[in-house]
């Protein structure tokens, strides 16, 4: 069984689409969280929610809009995507104490045209 | 969270030992070292993590130096499975969630 998964896994748009980003744990974690992996291979965080709360924003913009329905699930909405915004996105989970390692989802490839 | 500096790149042929190093001078009392890697095209993965003593798991081991300001991870048996980016990650306790700052990593090669 499959710990963190992510829908869909290639994901290839237009310009000023909005489009939307899929993750889903089975770990019974409280904390979930989305990163972003330039071209450059760089791996940032972008969010971080916990409970269904927002608890990390890493200056992300406006047009990036987590939405947590309930603790499995962490979706991403993009509104009027960029150039910019091609990445891999990766989805994580948690516990919440802090210190918990974090486990991964396999990434969607994002590739705006 | 401490910075923390390590070889862009290493190889290491199959079977030996590949020790991989992580300068973190910076490292604070209360933050622990964290070590994942990346397999191409795939989420990163927890190998192991430390705060002061040594650790050893199923996957590799983490030795810290006594004052904390370096450490190195061991794979004891490196396959070629093994070649991925390592991060190591310092991180502090920041509550109810925790971010993972990754820098750039060493590409470990594993070689036949």
């Amino acid at each position: 069984d499959t710990a963190v998964s992510q829908t869909p896994k290639y994901l290839v748009t237009q310009m000023g689409n909005d489009k939307s980003i899929k993750c889903e744990q089975n770990l019974g974690h409280d904390t979930m969280y989305w990163y972003k992996q330039d071209s450059k291979k760089f791996l940032k965080i972008m969010f971080s929610y916990n409970n269904k709360e927002l608890i990390i924003n890493e200056t992300v913009p406006n047009r990036f809009s987590p939405k947590s329905p309930d603790k499995a699930h962490l979706n991403l909405h993009i509104n009027s995507l960029e150039l910019g915004d091609s990445a891999v996105y990766f989805c994580a989970s948690s516990h919440p104490v802090g210190m918990e390692t974090q486990y991964f989802g396999p990434g969607t490839r994002l590739l705006v045209l | 969270d401490a910075k923390t500096t390590q070889p862009t790149s290493m190889d290491c042929a199959e079977g030996r030992a590949a020790n991989l190093p992580c300068n973190h001078s910076t490292i604070s009392g209360n933050e622990y070292v964290y070590w994942y890697r990346q397999i191409h095209s795939q989420g990163p993965q927890y190998i192991i993590h430390g705060l002061k003593n040594n650790e050893t798991n199923e996957m590799a081991s983490l030795i810290i130096t006594e004052d904390r300001k370096s450490s190195t991870l061991i794979l004891p048996h490196a396959t070629l499975r093994d070649t991925a980016v390592y991060y190591c990650i310092v991180r502090g306790n920041t509550g109810t969630a925790s971010k993972l700052t990754f820098g750039t990593g060493t590409r470990l090669q594993v070689t036949l």
